[in-house]
This record gives C-alpha cells, sequence and structure tokens, in this order.
C-alpha cells in the first residue's frame, strides 16, 4: 500500500507569509507525529496526534505554528507570519497505534520549507 | 536538551569493517528504536527494543540496551557502501509525554 505522502515537497516562501503543509499517513494509522529537521540536526518534535485530538503539543515553538488532523487522517501544519528560523525540513510520520506494543513510525519523504 | 545522544557524530570505515554507534538518553523510557536516514530513501526504522530487553538482533544488525546507564548501541557487522546514512536512536518517555525524542546522529561513511 502507499506510505506515508507529504506536499508540497519544496516550498519557498517571503518572510512574513503564511505556509500550510500537509500529510496523508498511512491509511488506518491512528498515530501521527509532525517533526521538523534543520540541516544536519536530528529530528525536533512538534505535535502529536492520536485520531484528530492533539494530546501533545508541547513541541510546537511558538503561537505562529499550529496544526490540525480532520477525520483521523491528513493532517496539515500550518506556520504563520513565517521567520528566516522557520526553515528548515518538516517530517510527518504515521504509526498504527501509539499504544501498540510495536509503534514503528513511518516517515513520509518531508516538506523542505524555505523563508527567504 | 535533547533526550538521546548518539556518539560518535561521524564514522567512516572501511567496507567489510563494523561499526558500532552509542546512543544515550536521560529519562526511563518504554522503548528506544533505531532509524537510519539516506537522501534516497528518507527516514527508515530499522529496529526496536523494549525497556525490558537487553539484546536484539535483525540481520546484520545488533542492538544493546542498557537501562541502568541509559544508553544502547547499534552495531553493524560487514558493512557496506549502502549502509552509508545518518543513524539516530528515538525514545518514548515512559510516562507523562507521548514525544518521541530523538538525538542528533550518528553520519556513517562506509568506504568502498
Amino acid at each position: 500500500g502507499a506510505g506515508v505522502s507529504q506536499s508540497p515537497s519544496n516550498k519557498v516562501t517571503e518572510k512574513g507569509k503564511d505556509v500550510e503543509l500537509r500529510c496523508d499517513p498511512i491509511s488506518g494509522h491512528t498515530a501521527l507525529y509532525w517533526y521538523r529537521q534543520s540541516l544536519g540536526q536530528g529530528l525536533e518534535f512538534l505535535i502529536y496526534f492520536q485520531g484528530n485530538s492533539a494530546p501533545d503539543k508541547s513541541g510546537l515553538p511558538s503561537d505562529r505554528f499550529s496544526a490540525e488532523r480532520t477525520g483521523g487522517s491528513v493532517s496539515t501544519l500550518t506556520i504563520q507570519r513565517t521567520q528566516q528560523e522557520d526553515s528548515a525540513v518538516y517530517l510527518c510520520a504515521s504509526s498504527l497505534d501509539r499504544f501498540t506494543s510495536y509503534n514503528e513510525q513511518f516517515f513520509g519523504p518531508g516538506t523542505r520549507l524555505t523563508v527567504l | 536538551s535533547q533526550q538521546g545522544e548518539e556518539d560518535p557524530q561521524a564514522l567512516s570505515i572501511q567496507e567489510g569493517e563494523n561499526a558500532t554507534m552509542n546512543c544515550s538518553y536521560k529519562t526511563s523510557i518504554n522503548n528506544l528504536q533505531w532509524y537510519r536516514q539516506n537522501s534516497g530513501r528518507g527516514l527508515v526504522h530499522l529496529i526496536l527494543i523494549r525497556s525490558n530487553e537487553r539484546e536484539k538482533h535483525s540481520g546484520r544488525l545488533r542492538v544493546t540496551l542498557d537501562t541502568s546507564k541509559k544508553s544502547s548501541s547499534l552495531l553493524i557487522t560487514a558493512s557496506r557502501a549502502a549502509d552509508t546514512a545518518s543513524y539516530f536512536c528515538a525514545t518514548d518517555a515512559r510516562s507523562g509525554t507521548y514525544k518521541y525524542i530523538f538525538g542528533t546522529g550518528t553520519r556513517l561513511k562506509v568506504l568502498a
């Protein structure tokens, strides 16, 4: 079956503009994660969804960042009034269920965001 | 600071040699996972080891976990050029959070 998909693959925007990043998880996966990876760095956790609810938003760096998930499937990450420090690769991952004993995460290819 | 930190940050070896990477973490965990990232395939899950396990094997991979030292190691035996990638450990804290915390990674280069 299809893996996790993300769109767009690349996004170049001007400082101050809003951007919306999309993630399509694997069908049937109830857990969904957003991460951010800066060049040469590890992954920074942003937010976790279980179904449509987000029990852990603690990684969102500021109130300019928000995310939602509808129908327990597609998720969008919105960054308002983008800043240059928001430039990074944004990765989405899904897993079958946060509470199963084997909760491997399947990652999408990422969206490379460049803020000029 | 990051829950997981890998060392070394970079490792360069000859094809056929073994590669060992280490990960340290700070809090009690349910499990620890290792992932590989390269430009061709993105981030791929390699192996998961639960907190009550001490060693696990998968093909040429061997993972150990020492919960008393809060550390794990990943051994890749008989390395191949295709193993060239960054390797990350990821941990989920036992309580209070749903986060998975990834370390900063070890960049492995296998020379043919």
